[in-house]
């Protein structure tokens, strides 16, 4: 399957604990991102990366580490988790940066509750 | 004020019948514009572009008005299938540098019963 996929698709974890969420696109696209959407729905940009390099950073805390090996792997690596991190993370890819146009496909989440 | 503002719903509606929602954007140096959908617990997915002149596709019509900074979508014959979030997003200039960015709205939430 052609597709954005995100691993796992869960995680409870405990406040304080560090936690990694990996993403992998097979489309592929040039540029990757990662989303928050919240407890009211509001779906937010944290990152972009284009070819492995960071684009856009979204006023993120430190805490909240993206790495990208190659261009269809970013992965985002969480720090001493909070309770406010408690979300749904959504993966997604374009194909070309810039194309005001471009369609994004998103992963199917990750739903990270903390506790 | 939110850059991307929509009335949550939700809108419940019977099977076959028009509904229209709306969404308003504060930036105007906006430059793409977008309906996505999202079901319950799942992926956005991208439903239409919306250009200036009005665009259709099926059932669905979206329409930009670019001096009022206001997009539509219309759904005609609403089908028990079309109950999902409907996101309106834009596509705007990042601060300080320029890069572009999606900007989701909270998302009008529709419910088709039969």
């Amino acid at each position: 399957d052609t597709a954005v996929s995100q691993t796992p698709k869960y995680l409870v974890t405990q406040m304080g604990n560090d936690k990694s969420i990996k993403c992998e696109q097979n489309l592929g696209h040039d540029t990757m991102y990662w989303y928050k959407q919240d407890s009211k729905k509001f779906l937010k940009i944290m990152f972009s990366y284009n070819n492995k390099e960071l684009i856009i950073n979204e006023t993120v805390p430190n805490r909240f580490s993206p790495k990208s090996p190659d261009k269809a792997h970013l992965n985002l690596h969480i720090n001493s988790l909070e309770l406010g991190d408690s979300a749904v993370y959504f993966c997604a890819s374009s194909q070309v940066w810039g194309n005001l146009q471009e369609t994004q496909y998103f992963g199917p989440g990750t739903r990270l509750l903390v506790l | 004020r939110k850059e991307v503002e929509q009335d949550p719903g939700p809108f419940n509606v019977p099977e076959g019948a028009t509904v229209a929602f709306n969404c308003t954007y504060s930036n105007s140096a906006s430059q793409s514009f977008f309906w996505y959908r999202q079901d319950c617990r799942k992926e956005p997915k991208l439903l239409m572009s919306v250009y200036s002149s009005g665009n259709e596709d099926g059932r669905f019509t979206a329409q930009l008005n670019r001096a009022s900074q206001y997009i539509s979508l219309l759904i005609r014959d609403s089908k028990l299938s079309d109950s999902a979030t409907y996101l309106c997003v834009v596509n705007s200039p990042t601060a300080n540098t320029g890069f572009q960015k999606l900007v989701f709205g909270t998302g009008t939430r529709l419910l088709v019963s039969p």
